[in-house]
């Protein structure tokens, strides 16, 4: 079992603000990164997903980088909302092999936006 | 509207009881899985099926048994055997193409009295 190291577990921003959070995964046998967004009584839904070592992807307001060599990715969000405030889940997938479509999640980082 | 659908949304057993849980998809997607969060963890997956009537363990099958009779359908049965079973159920599908993101269903919460 992949270990995935997400940070902070929770964080508290006030409107308008812009924050990050940290997802850290094995860099060996690298694949591709997921990230999700799961809001309160919703369903997981599928951000980004990233595989090249420097890879930069924007979606609005959010973006995501990845480092594959050491293993970690950023998430940026710019000027939040309260519609933002969510869980965002990073998984990362090794190099296809025997369980090749497992994804392997973090705990999360569990954003409150203030308004 | 294509998408996941679980059911249902809450369920409620006694101990010692098995207890089967529903999934189904409209996306022709090959690969199901099904995931357990508990609080203060990740998704856990329990078990995935790549194809229909084939299906593999995840990280913890322990107590618990799939099928996959149908494409479109990835029944999860929670048996006795099963020590913790109270927790919420995730179903997830995906493509076997690409990078396989996964579309995820609205939930299951299971509580064993």
């Amino acid at each position: 079992i992949l270990n995935v190291e997400q940070s902070p577990q929770s964080l508290h921003v006030q409107e308008g603000d812009s924050t990050n959070f940290t997802c850290s995964f094995p860099s060996s046998n690298f694949y591709a990164l997921h990230w999700y967004r799961w809001e309160t009584a919703k369903s997981p839904e599928a951000l980004f997903v990233m595989t090249l070592n420097g890879d930069e992807k924007k979606k609005g307001r959010i973006s995501a980088t990845l480092n594959t060599k050491e293993g970690y990715s950023y998430l940026y969000i710019k000027g939040s909302q309260p519609e933002d405030s969510a869980t965002y889940l990073c998984a990362p997938r090794q190099v296809a092999g025997a369980g090749s479509y497992q994804l392997t999640f973090g705990k999360g980082t569990k954003l409150s936006v203030i308004p | 509207d294509g998408g996941i659908t679980q059911s249902p949304k809450y369920l409620f057993r006694k101990e010692g009881q098995n207890v089967t849980l529903s999934c189904e998809q409209n996306l022709n997607h090959d690969a199901m899985y099904w995931y357990r969060q508990d609080p203060g963890q990740g998704l856990r997956l329990i078990y995935y099926s790549q194809i229909v009537n084939d299906f593999q363990k995840g990280d913890i099958a322990e107590g618990y048994s799939v099928s996959r009779e149908k494409k479109e359908s990835f029944p999860l049965t929670v048996t006795s055997a099963q020590k913790n079973p109270t927790a919420f159920y995730l179903c997830a599908s995906s493509t076997q193409t690409g990078y396989n993101e996964q579309f995820f269903g609205p939930g299951t919460r299971l509580t064993v009295l």
